[in-house]
């Protein structure tokens, strides 16, 4: 069965540096999707990306995230002055659509700040 | 009132009990409702995906959804110790070209053998 698939699994880095978060959709998936967990919290959209442009994005979603599809495959996540709170679990997803079409998530990459 | 509201339990069962799990949610606008298990350390996996109210099953899972209450359920009939993880109940408005996900905060579930 197709999935999502994140790399890397666990991303440590120093405050203050650039962190890119790498995801490989579902092939035949359009819509693309960041989320994040914080230890011990709710599972949080960051954003949506559809046809090369961002189709929603939560307050979280600051200047200091940006994401892009640089290939036909895949699918990053940029942060680019990482801060402590940036710690925690970012997961990708994707679905065919927008509508009537659930979201599939990967297995997440567990980013540390240092 | 928050958004989403889902007991975090946790929720010990023995092995071949029922369990029912559940969501509230103050939103009028949400119309797709799924439900996902997470294990340990990995993403959430979707177990169960319903538009508006009624009931839909499948295998061992049985979904309602009562929109008139904004009240989502999980059922899961002769669990197994497999069955143990966290549920996560999701839901989203239908926006035309983003279909945001707002979450629970999950029911840590963990079935005795």
């Amino acid at each position: 069965e197709p999935e999502v698939t994140q790399t890397p699994s666990h991303q440590v880095t120093q405050m203050g540096q650039e962190v890119i978060l790498r995801c490989v959709p579902i092939s035949n998936h359009l819509y693309f999707y960041w989320y994040r967990q914080i230890l011990g919290q709710k599972v949080e959209f960051l954003v949506s990306f559809y046809n090369n442009e961002i189709s929603e994005k939560s307050e979280i979603f600051d200047d200091q995230f940006s994401v892009e599809r640089p290939d036909g495959s895949n699918f990053t996540l940029k942060i680019r002055s990482t801060k402590l709170e940036d710690s925690a679990m970012y997961f990708c997803a994707s679905s065919r659509a927008a509508s009537n079409q659930p979201q599939h998530f990967g297995d997440g990459t567990r980013l540390s700040i240092l | 009132q928050k958004e989403v509201e889902q007991d975090p339990g946790p929720l010990s069962v023995p092995e071949g009990a029922i369990v029912s799990l559940n969501c509230t949610y103050s939103n009028s606008a949400f119309q797709y409702f799924m439900w996902y298990r997470q294990y340990s350390r990995k993403g959430p996996e979707l177990l169960m995906y319903t538009y508006s109210s009624g009931n839909k099953e499948d295998g061992r899972f049985t979904a309602q959804v009562d929109k008139s209450s904004k009240y989502i359920s999980l059922f899961i009939r002769d669990s197994q110790p497999s069955d143990s993880a966290t549920y996560l109940c999701a839901m989203s408005a239908s926006k035309g070209g983003s279909e945001k996900l707002v979450f629970g905060k999950g029911t840590k579930l963990t079935v005795n053998p």
